[in-house]
């Protein structure tokens, strides 16, 4: 079974300053993806970024990027220069092999408030 | 490209009725499509996986005969909420794995709020 821990309920960063939203991982598969989604009050699921359990660089998109650290088993977002836009709730999520293929398991989310 | 659209986006109905929820892969074909629920300032709960010409499988806990899942197309999976109730209030989400595309990547529909009075 795979598990998420995001231990940060709710962040708060002054806009254009840059924030790290915590992610912690745990599953027995060798071979796994992760990824950041980012929810908005409107409810869509926007994806924003993917790491691959055997890529070596940290992912990057535009403000967004990767901290993966596998030997800890975390992957931290870090959002910089934060917009008011970005104040969402965020989620952590794991795809993993095995016999939950293609199950994503989600964490428990962090809501990003961006102060003016 | 990519994208998923479900509908209704918002539907009301009354306690004891069915719900039908539509979710579509516009542009992809999609074997596998996934149903969430999610309530108020929490995670997504994954319900049951879709497979297209077969049977769902619903997660622990969840009920086959209230939550009906048919998958009848490539790009067509329905969640029907059967006898609804004010308990069955919620965000549901369904997302849809690209037969062609990364193993590991869904796209997700907006979502239907669903409220029963």
């Amino acid at each position: 079974a795979q598990k998420i821990t995001q231990t940060q309920p709710g962040m708060f960063v002054q806009e254009k300053e840059a924030v790290t939203l915590d992610c912690t991982y745990d599953t027995s598969d060798q071979s796994y993806g992760l990824f950041w989604y980012k929810q908005p009050s409107s409810g869509e699921m926007i994806f924003l970024i993917y790491q691959g359990s055997y890529d070596e660089q940290n992912a990057t998109e535009g403000r967004y990027s990767l901290n993966f650290q596998k030997a800890r088993k975390s992957a931290n977002l870090v959002i910089s220069a934060s917009q008011l836009g970005d104040s969402a709730m965020y989620f952590c999520v794991i795809n993993a092999g095995g016999t939950s293929y293609g199950k994503l398991t989600f964490g428990q989310g962090t809501i990003l408030t961006v102060h003016p | 490209g990519a994208v998923v659209s479900q509908h209704p986006s918002r539907v009301i109905c009354k306690s004891g009725t069915s719900v039908k929820i539509e979710c579509r892969s516009l542009d992809f074909q999609a074997t596998t499509m996934f149903w969430y629920r999610q309530f108020p300032k929490q995670s997504l709960m994954l319900m049951a996986t879709s497979n297209e010409g077969s049977k769902a499988t619903y997660e622990q806990g969840v009920e086959k005969d209230k939550f009906l899942i048919n998958h009848a197309s490539l790009t067509l999976s329905t969640l029907t909420v059967t006898s609804a109730h004010p308990e069955d209030s919620s965000f549901y989400i369904c997302s849809a794995r690209d037969s062609g595309g990364n193993i590991y990547e869904q796209y997700f529909g907006p979502g239907t709020r669903l409220t029963v009075t």
